[in-house]
């Protein structure tokens, strides 16, 4: 089945900086890739649809101009948390959908503002 | 989209079977049902998928009634590795569709 493939794992940034998070398909072609945000003891929840070659779809309430994505190849999408904050601090985990697998979801990347 | 309501949370012993149901009323005909199981600071890992009746793999068994209005999923003799979250998704797989997870179901294994 399909498999992604999330880096980094966790990180740890000063307050003011950004952060790239990288989520590869490494065996499927993916034209759309998931991104979500989840808090402590909270559920999954999808921040945006990132789509090759074109702009990200983003849900209600999700800063675009914070929450960066960009889809440049079929096989690489990225999130970068601009500026960060505290409060910023999550799980960020993305997947990809495939007919015959479903949702396949990265490892998740545990981001830390301090 | 198909919203899906699960117990918030599950106590069960070693050994035993472990029923988890989750009900999806407004499931559309296209729709799949897929159970993942989520431990801390990991994605979500797909455990079984069905659409209707029973469906069976090496880890756990789904079983859907004829109006497929609920599911459950059904794990075999747990262990204390099966303590994680487990999230029922409903949606139409052949086109793929928007990830609207509930809350989900903490089942806590205890020896």
């Amino acid at each position: 089945g399909a498999v992604v493939s999330q880096h980094p794992s966790w990180v740890i940034c000063k307050s003011g900086t950004s952060v790239k998070i990288e989520c590869r398909s490494l065996d499927f072609q993916a034209t759309t890739m998931f991104w979500y945000r989840q808090f402590p003891k909270q559920s999954l929840m999808l921040m945006a649809t990132s789509n090759e070659g074109s702009k990200a779809t983003y849900e209600q309430g999700v800063e675009k101009d914070k929450f960066l994505i960009n889809h440049a190849s079929l096989t690489l999408s990225t999130l970068t948390v601009t500026s960060a904050h505290p409060e910023d601090s999550s799980f960020y985990i993305c997947s990809l959908f495939s007919a015959g697998d479903g949702y396949t979801f990265g490892s998740g990347t545990r981001l830390t503002v301090v | 989209l198909a919203k899906t309501t699960q117990p918030i949370s599950m106590d069960s012993y070693e050994g035993q079977e472990v029923n988890i149901t989750c009900s999806h009323n407004n499931i559309a005909t296209n729709d799949y049902i897929t159970w993942y199981q989520q431990f801390p600071s990991q994605g979500p890992r797909f455990i079984i998928q069905g659409y209707k009746t029973k469906v069976t793999n090496e880890v756990a068994s789904l079983f859907i009634p004829a109006d497929r209005k609920s599911s459950t999923l059904s794990l075999p003799r747990v262990s204390l590795s099966d303590t994680a979250v487990y999230y029922c998704l409903v949606g139409d797989y052949t086109g793929g569709f928007k990830t609207i997870f509930g809350a989900g179901t903490r089942l806590f294994v205890k020896a």
